[in-house]
């Protein structure tokens, strides 16, 4: 069975960074797309960024473009998420989740962890 | 941008209803649609992929339909444990874009 869990979430001030990281394990990591998505606690979804199995392809929403930075490292089955310029906008629960091409739906999900940006 | 148009935002039904929710993008996917349901406090969960194929493990009573700019997920006889918020997504272009949701409540 699939596992990803999320770490790297808390609090920060505006303007801060947090690295966060997702751990997976059950699932061949290195073969699927990777997303982040985040949801603003009692709000819809957002996906966020995307990134390709050799790193070579990386998207980003619009409103985190330049400020965040997708990666993996396929010998550790992890995924990373850099954020940096952080805003009180920027608060919510982070999910990473997997897919199996550019297209595809995501699955698996982690559990998500919180980032609050707030001083 | 591709935009997502689920409706209703909220639906109350009882217990052996059949429940629909659509959902309407603001331009051609193809079958570039997925549905997800997310419980509080849980991570979403996919139900079906493609439009109209049922994810391993989803009970049978979850369908999907449509293509190009309008779809449909539909409960054919609502159970208790099926209270929960769902979402549409494209996967077609990039930015990958969601649906606002719809919250699913028993009447």
């Amino acid at each position: 069975e699939a596992q990803l869990v999320e770490s790297g979430g808390g609090l920060v001030q505006p303007g801060g960074s947090l690295r966060l990281s997702c751990a997976t394990a059950g699932f061949t990591f290195s073969s699927f797309w990777m997303n982040w998505v985040r949801q603003i606690p009692g709000k819809g979804l957002e996906w966020v960024a995307n990134i390709n199995q050799d790193e070579s392809e990386k998207n980003y929403v619009d409103s985190v473009e330049g400020r965040f930075a997708i990666s993996r490292d396929n010998a550790k089955n992890s995924l990373y998420l850099q954020m940096n310029s952080l805003r009180a906008e920027d608060t919510a629960v982070y999910y990473c989740a997997g897919g199996y091409s550019r297209r595809s739906w995501f699955e698996p999900w982690g559990q998500g962890t919180l980032v609050t940006v707030s001083s | 941008d591709i935009q997502m148009t689920q409706s209703p935002s909220s639906l109350s039904a009882s217990v052996g209803d059949r429940v629909a929710i659509t959902c309407r993008a603001s331009q051609n996917i193809a079958t570039y649609l997925n549905w997800y349901q997310q419980k509080p406090g849980k991570a979403p969960k996919l139900l079906i992929y493609i439009a109209s194929s049922l994810q391993r493990g989803v009970p049978s009573r979850f369908s999907g339909s449509g293509s190009g700019t309008d779809f449909t997920l539909t409960i054919s006889s609502l159970q208790p444990e099926d209270i929960a918020t769902y979402y549409c997504q494209q996967s077609y272009i990039i930015p990958i874009t969601f649906g606002q949701g719809t919250r699913l409540e028993i009447k």
